[in-house]
């Protein structure tokens, strides 16, 4: 069966300190790959997606990069936090039907 | 231009049916409707996809009229657990949720 897998859960940074958020998924092939944050009380904001190896597509500007090394590895990151990057972060992938989505890293900025 | 409107929010008591609908008037002919309903500090879980007239599971109902361009998310019976927010997305690779439906069930 497919799994993925996301780390931290919680993070506190800095202001102006580098970010690195991993996804990785298990039990399938060539999936999708999708980097979302969510401000408390707020629907949920694409930032990044991918279709395939080096692939990204970048949905909004923003402090924020992604890049995906392996065919089930995203990573998500930043060279210097800002405070405007607190939220809860999420990575999901798709199949044909349907989303999976991580258990989500929660970054406070300070 | 957004693909899907929705309601911000609504309230239900307990033990009821909920409709929650959903606008997507620019849908695209190859287009699938799926909705996903998320608890806070979860991510979103699939509930229903449907492309047209009627798509039935264990947990929910979806109605898609002939002219695609709306459809309806049926909850049977909901209980407390059920207060949530639900996304509708159509289409589309992107995966782009839009604010999503706070439901509110009440005792």
């Amino acid at each position: 069966s497919q799994t993925i897998h996301q780390w931290p859960a919680t993070l506190v940074q800095p202001v102006g300190s580098p970010l690195s958020l991993e996804c990785t998924v298990e039990g399938t092939s060539n999936p999708n790959l999708y980097w979302y944050r969510q401000a408390a009380g707020r629907g949920l904001q694409l930032l990044f997606y991918s279709v395939g190896i080096g692939q990204i597509s970048s949905e909004v500007p923003q402090n924020l990069s992604a890049s995906r090394p392996q065919d089930r590895q995203f990573i998500l990151s930043s060279k210097k936090l800002l405070l405007s990057d607190s939220g809860f972060y999420l990575c999901a992938w798709s199949g044909r039907a349907e989303a999976f989505f991580g258990q989500g890293t929660r970054l406070t900025v300070v | 231009l957004a693909k899907t409107t929705q309601p911000i929010s609504m309230d239900s008591y307990e033990g009821q049916e909920v409709n929650i609908t959903c606008s997507h008037n620019n849908i695209a002919t190859n287009d699938y409707i799926t909705w996903y309903q998320q608890f806070p500090s979860q991510g979103p879980r699939f509930i229903i996809q449907g492309y047209k007239t009627k798509v039935t599971n264990e947990v929910a109902s979806l109605f898609i009229p002939a002219d695609r361009k709306s459809s309806t998310l049926s909850l049977p019976r909901v209980s407390l657990s059920d207060t949530a927010v639900y996304y509708c997305l159509v289409g589309d690779g992107r995966l782009a949720f839009g604010k999503g439906n706070q439901v509110v069930v009440i005792p």
